[in-house]
């Protein structure tokens, strides 16, 4: 079956300092991959989604940026934080016409 | 464009209630519909689905039905229980589409 990770789980960091999040996929090949995030209390916001190795479509222009140097890894980099990257970021894969989710990163930008 | 409208939360209901949450959307062809739901400081999973219309989508005792002429997929339960207390998702994606448009969510809180 397939599964998703990420990590970390949690993430304190202070502003203008870099990030790194890490999405991996296991049980599937080629999938579509999509970053999103969700602010305190709001929807998801599409960021950045791949539909193969170094295939990035980025929807909101901002400091953040996506890679995708393995097939089933996609990651979600910052050079510098702002406070309004806070959020809780969550990584999805689509297969079949369904998408799922991982259980997210909570990050807090100090 | 494309969108996904949500009824605004929260709600708050009594365990043993009715649930309706509703979604409508605007999108030009037949995508498919989604409802998702998100626990306490989880990721989201899917709870039920429809591909075309007039399809009910049913899980856990939710169901859900395709309704091309009002454009609706309205979420419903017909007795809650505090478990059910999560944030819940409308969705479409168009076949051979790659992005999922999401409505806001609404927020559930069932009290017993």
């Amino acid at each position: 079956s397939q599964t998703i990770h990420q990590w970390p789980a949690t993430l304190v960091q202070p502003v203008g300092s870099p990030l790194s999040l890490e999405c991996t996929v296991e049980g599937t090949s080629n999938p579509n991959l999509y970053w999103y995030r969700q602010a305190a209390g709001r929807g998801l916001q599409l960021l950045f989604y791949s539909v193969g190795i170094g295939q990035i479509s980025s929807e909101v222009p901002q400091n953040l940026s996506a890679s995708r140097p393995q097939d089933r890894q996609f990651i979600l980099s910052s050079k510098k934080l702002l406070l309004s990257d806070s959020g809780f970021y969550l990584c999805a894969w689509k297969q079949n016409y369904e998408q799922y989710f991982g259980p997210g990163t909570r990050l807090t930008v100090t | 464009g494309n969108s996904v409208t949500q009824m605004e939360g929260p709600v708050t209901l009594s365990e043993e209630a009715f649930l309706t949450i509703n979604c409508t959307y605007t999108a030009t062809g037949y995508p498919s519909l989604f409802w998702y739901v998100q626990y306490p400081g989880e990721g989201l999973q899917l709870l039920l689905k429809a591909t075309k219309a007039d399809d009910k989508g049913s899980n856990k005792g939710f169901e859900a039905t395709y309704r091309k002429e009002t454009t609706s997929f309205h979420l419903e339960k017909g007795s809650v229980q505090v478990s059910d207390s999560a944030v819940y998702f409308c969705a479409l994606l168009f076949p051979n589409g790659n992005q999922f448009y999401f409505g806001t969510g609404t927020s559930l809180t069932v009290i017993p």
